[in-house]
């Protein structure tokens, strides 16, 4: 069974752009969760999508966005980057078996380098 | 707001000696995960623990869930540089697919 894709893996934009990226979950995994990984700060929580619909939401501003199709492959937008937007963007799929929700399975990461 | 602090925050050992990694709450968890990163790459599931006083072995890997359900510490017996990455925890909820990870320990093993 194929991993959790991410495209791209790599991105460069300047400040004030938006960018999108792109998650392809474990086949049979509703749920996509999406975080933001930085030196300093850790693994922070953006949000967690299940069937279209945003079912849990971390405390990031509303530039950050995202949205769950119905082959549940998700997408983030930021908008008006920031400097401070420079990150591995990881998103995460799980299984839908009982008390195995909170299990993850990360994709490698969209890096983005915010100029 | 639920916190896991994991020690130490970094490690460096020689290849063959053992070493344990922490991960402390305040906080119950329905359930913890162990996870190792590698720079660049995102991180990969090692294992999940459910129960309380749990022990899981992975080669020469130990996990033990807290009887509480509120730590976990991770045992690696004989390191080789292959086990170097970064060692993150993280508790579950019943608020699915909102995990609370903690900060990582890195472990650098040398040959």
């Amino acid at each position: 069974k194929a991993g959790v894709t991410q495209t791209p893996r790599y991105l460069i934009k300047t400040r004030g752009q938006q960018v999108t990226l792109s998650c392809s979950p474990i086949s049979g995994h509703r749920s996509v969760s999406w975080y933001q990984q930085t030196p300093g700060q850790g693994l922070q929580f953006l949000f967690e999508y299940f069937s279209e619909t945003q079912r849990n939401k971390g405390n990031f501003p509303g530039r950050f966005s995202g949205r769950q199709f119905s082959n549940s492959r998700s997408e983030m937008n930021v908008s008006t980057l920031e400097l401070g937007d420079s990150a591995l963007y990881l998103c995460a799929s799980s299984p839908p078996l009982q008390g195995a929700a909170d299990t993850q399975y990360f994709g490698p990461g969209t890096r983005l380098t915010v100029l | 707001t639920q916190l896991l602090e994991q020690s130490p925050q970094f490690l460096s050992i020689q290849e063959g000696e053992n070493l344990t990694v922490y991960c402390n709450s305040s906080s119950v968890f329905s359930s913890l995960q162990w996870y190792r990163q590698e720079p660049g790459e995102g991180p990969v599931l090692l294992v999940t623990v459910v129960t309380g006083g749990e022990v899981k072995k992975l080669k020469r890997l130990t996990f033990q869930f807290g009887d509480a359900r509120k730590d976990s510490s991770l045992h690696i017996t004989a390191a080789q540089p292959g086990d170097t990455g970064l060692y993150l925890c993280a508790g579950g909820s019943t608020n699915a697919g909102k995990s609370t990870f903690g900060d990582g320990t890195t472990l650098t093993v040398k040959p």
